[in-house]
Formats: C-alpha cells, structure tokens, sequence
C-alpha cells in the first residue's frame, strides 16, 4: 500500500510558464513533507520542505503548498526553467510520536520544461 | 556535491553472489540511510544507522544486512542476490537521528546494481 502517490509520471511545460506538481498521501500521522530534485545519474537533492502546521512555503521560485484536510500537497514551480527539468520525488516522514526517521518517497514525476 | 560518496558506482555481477556497497556520510553526519530503487518504484527505506547503532529498519530482505564503522562509513551487503535485486541503491545522511524535519538527508550518487 503506497502512503505517498504521485500520480502524474511526467508532465510537460513551456519555460516561463508554471509547473505544478503534485503528491497525495495517506498515512495522517506523517507531520513533515518534502520535495526532492534528480537529474540523471545523480542522488535526489533536497528542494524544500513544509511542516504539518504551515500550509505553504516558499523558496524563491519553489512554494509548496500543503492541504492536510484533502491529504495533498503540491508543488509550484514559478517562472519554469529548462534546467529544471528532472524527476521530482515527494516525500513525506512521521517525526513527532515517531521513532523512525526515514522518508517515505513517491514514485516520483518527471519535469520537461520545454525553451 | 552533497558531500556523500558511494562506491561502487556501477556493479555487475551474477544470481547467487554476494556484493558490498559502501558509503561515506558527510563530515558530521551521524546517521546513514539506506534505499533502494527498482525500475518504476520510488526510493524504498531498507535501513538506517545513527553513530554505529541501527535506528530503524524499513522493507529490507533477510539476504542483506548493513553495518556502520567507528569512522561512520556504512557498507551494504546484498547477498544470494536474485535478478529482482537490481537497482539503484542510494545512500543518505543527516546530522541527528531523526531524518525528516530540519535534519535533512543528503543523498549520495548511488550504486547501480545489475544481476544477471
């Protein structure tokens, strides 16, 4: 059973445009979410990150949104860059009442941001 | 450059042997993380180690095992391996024991495993 689904295996996106990639999860006891970037041939790095007690952040050009009642947080990636273009992993962890430390990822989506 | 260094980069081998995968956290960096990724699945949890001790264990088989040293470098060991075994196998790190929240894993570049 998957606790974290990204359901859209790749999406397409023109540069300048805006990229919204999403992430559904299950488990309501996970209090911390993250978003990974991996290009090929490399480890996901991280990108950013929201608590349970916020419902959005913002990093520059990234702004993470997260709706704990709908289980669903997204992405938003503002203007779209081609170098941008990569896997995109959500992932999720339980660190409050929690003893594991471990992230549980999605399967991931895959970014072409088109010049 | 995260910081963390796995080797081997690549390892090709066949069904029934045994291999070890090895990494090296970043300077500071007390817990290492182990994943596994398969064609078409995200990153999986196998197992993580926080200053030599385990920590937590996730979807791991009985085949592997993983120790950390005294110095903190981490070795996987995969062993009676089955063609389902191959994959990407990633390692992370982070400062503390919980690694989720402001103690952030960095992943390494990973190892691809090829069973033939």
């Amino acid at each position: 059973d998957q606790q974290v689904k990204q359901n859209s295996p790749s999406l397409s996106v023109q540069e300048g445009r805006i990229s919204i990639l999403n992430c559904d999860y299950t488990n309501s006891m996970f209090d911390y979410f993250l978003w990974y970037k991996k290009y090929p041939a490399e480890g996901p790095t991280f990108l950013i990150s929201i608590s349970s007690i916020k419902d959005k952040n913002e990093d520059g050009r990234f702004t993470v949104f997260l709706n704990k009642s709908a289980k669903h947080l997204s992405l938003h990636i503002v203007p779209s860059q081609p170098g941008d273009s990569a896997v995109y992993f959500c992932a999720a962890s339980q660190n409050y009442g929690g003893s594991q430390g471990n992230l549980i990822f999605g399967k991931g989506t895959k970014l072409s941001v088109k010049p | 450059d995260s910081g963390v260094t796995q080797t081997p980069k690549h390892l090709i081998t066949a069904t029934g042997q045994r291999v070890t995968l090895r990494c090296s956290p970043r300077s500071g960096d007390l817990s290492v993380y182990w994943y596994q990724q398969s064609l078409d699945q995200g990153l999986q949890f196998l197992i993580q180690y926080y200053n030599g001790e385990e920590r937590a264990k996730g979807n791991i088989l009985e085949r592997f095992s993983a120790q950390q040293f005294p110095d903190l470098h981490s070795e996987l060991n995969l062993s009676s391996l089955e063609l389902g075994d191959s994959a990407l196998y990633f390692c992370a790190s982070s400062v503390g024991p919980r690694g989720g929240n402001t103690d952030t894993q960095y992943f390494g570049p990973g190892t691809r495993l090829t069973v033939l």
